[in-house]
């Protein structure tokens, strides 16, 4: 089974901060996905790897960066966290490409709280 | 721009009814649509991949259709039991590698 793991469930930081929100997946997959979900707005993509040190905006970056050094890990950095980045935050995995092989993998969830 | 609905917002059936939840996406160009179930404060589990080629596709008690030109998905579920409640997601796959959600149906499913 695929499986991908996100450092915390919860997480409580004060604005300003740095923070760092941490992904891994352990199917060897090129693509990997940092949405955030918010009610009322669904889930909307903040960026996506295809491949090591390669990264591609998505729909809603600004605030946000991203690092992706080993094939499996997938960081998220808020550069400095305000209150509008409370959000669940949600790390997806997939293989590239067309094909039934593209399905995406999700993991558990980081509730993240600024305050 | 690709837009996915979902209607209704939410759902409450009794036990053992089928039941049938709708998906509509507004740019037929997509690769594929899957189906998604979140659990309360969880992660996404993927149900269904439907690829653009295909009519349908089934797992189980679930059943899920794709008619690319009207740009509607529907998931059937039969017999519903109270552990399918949750909420359902679809999303179109657009461009190389993006997926557009909509924005659910919660299941309630009464014993």
């Amino acid at each position: 089974d695929v499986k991908v793991t996100q450092s915390s469930r919860y997480l409580v930081k004060r604005t300003g901060e740095k923070v760092f929100l941490e992904c891994v997946q352990d199917m060897d997959h090129e693509n990997m996905f940092w949405y955030r979900q918010d009610p009322g707005l669904g889930l909307r993509l903040i960026y996506f790897s295809y491949d090591v040190k390669m990264k591609e905006k998505g729909d809603i970056p600004e605030g946000y960066s991203v690092s992706r050094e080993k094939k499996e890990r997938f960081s998220l950095i808020l550069e400095s966290a305000s209150t509008n980045q409370t959000s669940m935050y949600l790390c997806a995995s997939s293989l590239p490409g067309q094909g039934t092989s593209y399905e995406q993998y999700f993991g558990p969830g980081t509730r993240l709280t600024v305050t | 721009k690709q837009e996915v609905t979902q209607i209704p917002a939410a759902l409450s059936v009794p036990e053992g009814e089928n039941l049938v939840l709708n998906c509509s996406f507004t740019d037929s160009a997509i690769y594929n649509l899957q189906w998604f179930r979140q659990d309360p404060g969880k992660g996404l589990t993927s149900l269904l991949l439907i690829q653009s080629s295909q009519r349908e596709q089934t797992s189980g008690r679930l059943n899920a259709s794709l008619d690319k030109s009207s740009g509607r998905s529907t998931l059937y579920i039969a017999a519903s039991q109270p552990g399918d409640s949750a909420t359902y997601l679809c999303a179109v796959r657009r461009g190389a590698q993006k997926l557009v959600f909509g924005q659910g149906t919660r299941l309630t499913i009464n014993p």
